[in-house]
């Protein structure tokens, strides 16, 4: 089945630094893939749709200055949490969207998701 | 926008069948997902119902009415493995999905 592979799975760091979280789709093409934020105890929220050769869509609220996203291929896309602090610590799960015909009704594929932990 | 509604907690015997139900009143519809997740881990993929009526995979099952914005996850015969967190997700026509708070099932030997 289709996997999504994300990674590193946890990272932790002080606080300014900047943490690059990638996200490839292993077989499949995505041209759309998503990524979500959950804090604990708390559902996903979606932060920005990324979107392959062109620029991220953030949902209302998301500071796309802080949350860079790239979408350089159609396998990869990748979400750098820049000068982060402890209040981004949190669980950023991606995910993505097979963009072949007769996938309409699939179900987008969940990377491992990566666990932040800002100190 | 989209306001998604589950009950918060849940908790069955071991054997049992418990009705999760879900909610939702959403601008744009493409779908409805339920997904199943561990403490720290990512979510899973259980059912997808786009079409009004019952989904049936296993022990799990999924019901859907678009004209009432309702649907129900089943889950039979509960294995203590079933105990988790348990997402309704409603995909928009941007293929967006907006999640439930999700519901804790907790099941007991």
């Amino acid at each position: 089945g289709a996997v999504v592979s994300q990674h590193p799975s946890r990272v932790i760091c002080k606080s300014g630094t900047s943490v690059k979280i990638e996200c490839r789709s292993l077989d499949f093409q995505a041209t759309t893939m998503f990524w979500y934020r959950q804090f604990p105890k708390q559902s996903l929220m979606l932060m920005a749709t990324s979107n392959e050769g062109s620029k991220a869509t953030y949902e209302q609220g998301v500071e796309k200055d802080k949350f860079l996203i790239n979408h350089a291929s159609l396998t990869l896309s990748t979400l750098t949490v820049t000068s982060a602090h402890p209040e981004d610590s949190s669980f950023y799960i991606c995910s993505a969207r097979n963009r072949g015909t007769g996938y309409s009704n699939q179900p987008q594929h969940f990377g491992d998701g990566t666990r932040l932990s800002i100190l | 926008g989209q306001n998604i509604d589950q009950p918060t907690e849940m908790t069955a015997t071991e054997g049992a069948i418990v009705q999760i139900n879900c909610t939702y009143q959403t601008s744009g519809f493409n779908g409805l997902f339920w997904y199943q997740q561990h403490a720290g881990e990512a979510p899973t993929f259980l059912s997808y119902n786009v079409l009004d009526g019952l989904e049936e995979k296993g022990r799990f099952s999924s019901f859907l009415s678009r004209s009432k914005g309702y649907s129900y996850l089943l889950l039979k015969e509960l294995q203590m493995k079933d105990s988790a967190s348990y997402l309704c997700a409603v995909r928009d026509d941007d293929y967006k999905l907006s999640f439930g708070a999700g519901t804790t099932v907790t099941v007991r030997a």
